[in-house]
């Protein structure tokens, strides 16, 4: 059981938006930065979205993070093939003075 | 070019020990958060352990007592000693560079390739 909590799976069409969510807790989320990785099989995760909604170099704007409250959203508009793969949230937590995964969502492009 | 590299995975049985190595190359390893992650065959990501800039730690409650996370500031290097292994550290070991532009550690923009890690009898 994962302290953030996103959904197992989502599907889309190509060209299509769609939006990733994250729920916390006051301990994390709420009070701290979050950051999005995804991960294609076989392969380390990337970074995609830091400090809620900053973009790494080389990260393309149809990438976007956004934070309200205890949860947030990762947004990926324009979707192609390319963009299947698993997607997690991060965040600290200041109760366990540790650093939070979510249980990761699979994205499938249909 | 910024590049981590871990070593040390291996085959060990319940209750043995080894310990996994970072290499840090183009930046300097001691000048950043540093992060071990892992990642269980089919399972999601796992936090481990962070070594801050001052040399403070942390760990995840599932290592804490098992796991001693350190560094070798001339070597640019760095260590995570797994003692008492039980089969469910079987994973993926990462270690990933937290950089010093993020506003939080867990932002991690480097990442290794993963060292695989089994504890089997």
């Amino acid at each position: 059981q994962s302290v953030l909590t996103q959904p197992p799976s989502l599907s889309a069409a190509p060209g299509q938006k769609v939006t990733i969510s994250c729920s916390g807790s006051s301990s994390n989320i709420e009070s701290n930065y979050v950051s999005w990785y995804h991960q294609l099989p076989g392969t380390a995760p990337k970074l995609l979205i830091y400090d809620n909604n900053k973009r790494p170099s080389g990260i393309p704007d149809r990438f976007s993070g956004s934070k309200s409250g205890t949860s947030a959203t990762l947004g990926i508009t324009g979707l192609h093939t390319g963009d299947e793969a698993d997607y997690y949230c991060a965040t600290w937590d200041d109760s366990l003075s540790a650093v939070v995964f979510g249980g990761g969502t699979k994205l499938t492009v249909l | 070019e910024v590049q981590v590299v871990e070593s040390g995975g291996a085959l060990v049985q319940p209750g043995g020990s080894l310990r996994l190595t970072c290499e840090a190359f183009g930046f300097t390893l001691s000048r950043n958060y540093m992060t071990w992650v892992r990642q269980a065959p089919g399972k999601g990501l796992e936090w481990v352990s962070v070594i801050f800039v001052g040399g403070g730690t942390y760990y995840a409650d599932s290592v804490k007592d098992r796991f001693t996370i350190s560094r070798d500031t001339y070597k640019d290097t760095m260590y995570l000693q797994m003692n008492s292994l039980r089969a469910d550290d079987t994973a993926v070991y990462y270690c990933a560079r937290s950089p010093q532009y993020c506003g939080s550690v867990s932002c991690l923009d480097y990442w290794g390739q993963g060292t695989p890690v089994t504890v089997s009898s």
